[in-house]
């Protein structure tokens, strides 16, 4: 069965300070993955998502990920946190339309 | 396009009580799911339905029950509510098994006091 996990509860990071998410996930076929983000009180919004191709996505809002299939990983970056990037952040993986997420990690941005 | 619909979008129930939530979407998907979300656990899928008639059972369905009588529309039923329903409620839907990307709704929130 294809599981997601998300290493890191919770994450402070400054503001206009580097942002890395960790995610592992365990699934036995080329896995279909995605970053979703969730600000307070609000529905998923998409970030990015890796089905194959080049290992380094680019999405919106200024994140990528890189899909490491030696590793299982699909670790979050962005190079320069606003004050808006806090949130709550859920990595998935899919081989159909069932998505598995992790447990997510709270990103709080302080000044 | 108004995408994917919830409504409503709070609930407090009784225990005992059911009720049904509804989800819609307007963009001829033919896949829609339900997730509940529940602190530190991430989303958990509920049921599944991948075109209209056929529905199916995700992670943890007991408690409720979907029917998917058209493209547009897959409602959630909770039949008794409990207490460990408690949760918010996240309707999706994707174009086809190829498009893998989930569009979601902004969530029900419902309470079994």
């Amino acid at each position: 069965a294809q599981s997601v996990t998300q290493p890191d509860i919770h994450i402070t990071v400054s503001e206009g300070a580097s942002l890395e998410l960790r995610c592992n996930y365990s699934y036995g076929a080329t896995p279909y993955l995605f970053w979703y983000v969730q600000s307070p009180g609000q529905g998923l919004q998409l970030l990015l998502k890796y089905f194959s191709g080049d290992t380094l996505v680019q999405g919106i809002k200024g994140f990528e990920a890189e899909f490491k299939r030696s590793q299982s990983s699909f670790n979050l970056r962005k190079p320069s946190v606003h004050w808006s990037d806090a949130a709550e952040y859920f990595c998935a993986v899919t081989n159909d339309y069932k998505l598995s997420f992790g447990a997510g990690t709270t990103v709080t941005v302080r000044a | 396009n108004a995408g994917v619909t919830q409504t409503p979008k709070f609930q407090v129930l009784k225990t005992g009580q059911s009720m049904t939530l509804q989800c819609a979407q307007d963009m001829n998907h033919e896949y829609m799911s339900w997730y509940r979300q529940d602190p530190g656990m991430g989303l958990r899928l509920i049921h599944y339905s991948v075109g209209a008639g056929i529905t199916d059972q995700g992670e943890v369905p007991n408690g409720y029950n979907v029917s998917r009588s058209t493209t547009e529309d897959f409602p959630l039923r909770l039949l008794s509510a409990a207490p460990s329903q408690t949760s918010v409620y996240f309707c999706a839907s994707s174009y086809s098994r190829g498009d893998h990307e989930q569009y979601f709704g902004p969530g029900t929130r419902l309470t079994v006091t």
